[in-house]
């Protein structure tokens, strides 16, 4: 029972790069997020979406895109990655509103941009 | 709008001793809360919530939390350490109505000596 799987893992940017994390979950869940965690600051949305084919802002969103693909997939894109973008990455997803549900999260994705 | 306050970074307690680790909330309206723990190298997996339903919350791995109105807390306790329970401890709050968003404390860390 995969649950939420991310890929990459790790990866390694140079600052003005380009790359996408991949997320899929296979709990058959209709929202979906994803967040940044840095030191100190714990999580923050960068974006979420509620069922398929919609896509919302969170409270971090500049500086990154995001795909729903199907119901399973939720990729994020960071179109010219900057130092600030270090950090490492969870994709989530809930079955229902995210207010009464259980959140499930993916191992994460450490990146780095020098 | 709400936010959690998880005072302090890090607490230390030894094997066998009270856990103790405090969230304190602010919402405008009655709160959901959550405590969510992420062992190293892993994603976050709830362990426990509150949505309106008994004050005193019993979670996983012997856990449990109580909500005090009165005080704006949610404190999660437990009675005995164990030295698996070393992980980061994140609170959460989310307003009941729909669409809303989950927000994230910055993060206790539980260090268990033994």
């Amino acid at each position: 029972n995969a649950g939420v799987t991310q890929t990459p893992k790790f990866q390694v940017l140079k600052t003005g790069q380009s790359m996408t994390l991949q997320c899929a979950q296979d709990m058959n869940h209709n929202s979906m997020y994803w967040y940044r965690q840095d030191p100190g600051m714990g999580l923050r949305l960068i974006y979420y979406s509620a069922s398929e084919g919609t896509t919302d802002k969170g409270e971090v969103p500049n500086g990154y895109n995001v795909s729903r693909l199907n119901k399973r997939e939720f990729s994020l894109r960071l179109e010219s990655a900057a130092p600030s973008q270090t950090s490492v990455y969870f994709c989530a997803s809930s079955g229902t509103s995210m207010n009464t549900g259980e959140l499930f999260f993916g191992e994460g994705s450490r990146l780095t941009v020098l | 709008a709400q936010s959690v306050t998880q005072l302090g970074s890090h607490v230390s307690v030894s094997e066998g001793a009270l856990v103790l680790l405090r969230c304190n909330y602010s919402s405008s309206v009655p709160p959901y809360l959550f405590w969510y723990v992420q062992y190293p190298n892993q994603g976050l997996q709830l362990l426990l919530k509150y949505t309106s339903a008994a004050t005193l919350v019993k979670g996983i791995n012997g856990f449990e939390a109580e909500f005090k109105k009165s005080e704006t807390s949610f404190h999660l306790t437990k009675p005995s350490a164990h030295m698996s329970d070393a992980a980061e401890y994140f609170c959460a709050v989310s307003d009941p109505r729909a669409n809303s968003k989950l927000t994230f404390g910055k993060g206790i860390t539980l260090s268990v000596r033994p």
